[in-house]
C-alpha cells in the first residue's frame, strides 16, 4: 500500500515569488493536513481538506492557500514567498476528517517538501 | 504559555538504556494524545496512540498520559541505535474540527 506521497521533495525559490507543493494521499483517504515545521515553531497546522472543501484553518496569513480534488489530491500554494517561509511542509492524510468529531486525528505523514526561500 | 511544552533535548544515552520522554499541556480539553517518531529527511511516523489517561504498551514503547497533572510520557526500554530519531508529542481535544498540536520534538541519541 503506497504512502502519502510528497512531490517535489526539495526546491529553492526567491523572495517574492510563489510555490506550488503536491501531496497524494493514501488510497481511499479523505482527508488531507499540512503542516509547516521549523526548528522555532515545530509543527504548525495550516489547513485540512475533506472531500474538495476546506474543513479546518490554522493562523497562517492568506498567502497560504490549498485545494483538494475529486481524486483527493491535494496542493497548497504560497505566494509571495518571504526568507520565513523556508520550512518543510508536511503533508498528511487519514480516512476520517477531523470534523468527525471523534478527535481521532490518526495522521499518516509524507516525507515532506523541504522549501528553501533565498 | 505554549499549549504543549516539550524538552528539545538533545538527550544521549547508551544502547540499552531507559529513556524517559515527556510533554506537558495546558488545555484540559485534551483528550487524545500520541507520540510521533521523525527520522532525519522523513516525515513523522505515529509510534503510540492513547485515549484519555492511562497507560499503553507496545514492544519496547510504553505511553503514559497522566490528565490530572496534564504530563504525558513515552517509555522505550532497552534502547537501540535505530532509536535514534526526533520524538513528537501530539494531542487533539474532544471537539470536532480542531487539528493537532504538536509539541517541538525532542532529539534522541543512542550510541552503541
Amino acid at each position: 500500500k503506497a504512502g502519502v506521497t510528497q512531490t517535489p521533495r526539495y526546491l529553492i525559490k526567491t523572495r517574492g515569488q510563489q510555490v506550488t507543493l503536491s501531496c497524494s494521499p493514501i488510497s481511499g483517504h479523505r482527508s488531507v493536513s499540512w503542516y509547516q515545521q521549523t526548528p522555532g515553531q515545530g509543527l504548525q497546522f495550516l489547513f485540512e481538506y475533506f472531500s474538495e472543501t476546506q474543513r479546518n484553518k490554522g493562523n497562517f496569513p492568506g498567502r497560504f492557500s490549498g485545494r483538494q480534488f475529486s481524486n483527493s489530491r491535494s496542493e497548497m500554494n504560497v505566494s509571495t514567498l518571504e526568507l520565513g517561509d523556508s520550512a518543510l511542509y508536511l503533508c498528511a492524510s487519514s480516512f476520517l476528517p477531523s470534523t468527525a468529531g471523534s478527535g481521532a486525528n490518526v495522521l499518516t505523514f509524507g516525507a515532506g517538501s523541504r522549501l528553501t526561500v533565498l | 504559555q505554549k499549549e504543549v511544552e516539550q524538552d528539545p533535548g538533545p538527550l544521549s544515552v547508551p544502547e540499552g538504556a531507559i529513556v524517559s520522554l515527556n510533554c506537558t499541556y495546558s488545555n484540559s480539553a485534551f483528550q487524545y494524545f500520541m507520540w510521533y517518531r521523525q527520522y532525519s529527511r522523513k516525515g513523522p511516523e505515529l509510534l503510540m496512540y492513547t485515549y484519555s489517561s492511562g497507560n499503553k504498551e507496545d514492544g519496547r514503547f510504553t505511553a503514559q498520559v497522566d490528565k490530572s497533572s496534564k504530563y504525558i510520557s513515552l517509555f522505550i526500554r532497552d534502547s537501540q541505535p535505530s532509536d535514534s530519531a526526533t520524538y513528537l508529542c501530539a494531542m487533539s481535544a474532544w471537539q470536532a474540527g480542531t487539528a493537532l498540536i504538536f509539541g517541538k520534538g525532542t532529539t534522541l541519541s543512542v550510541s552503541s
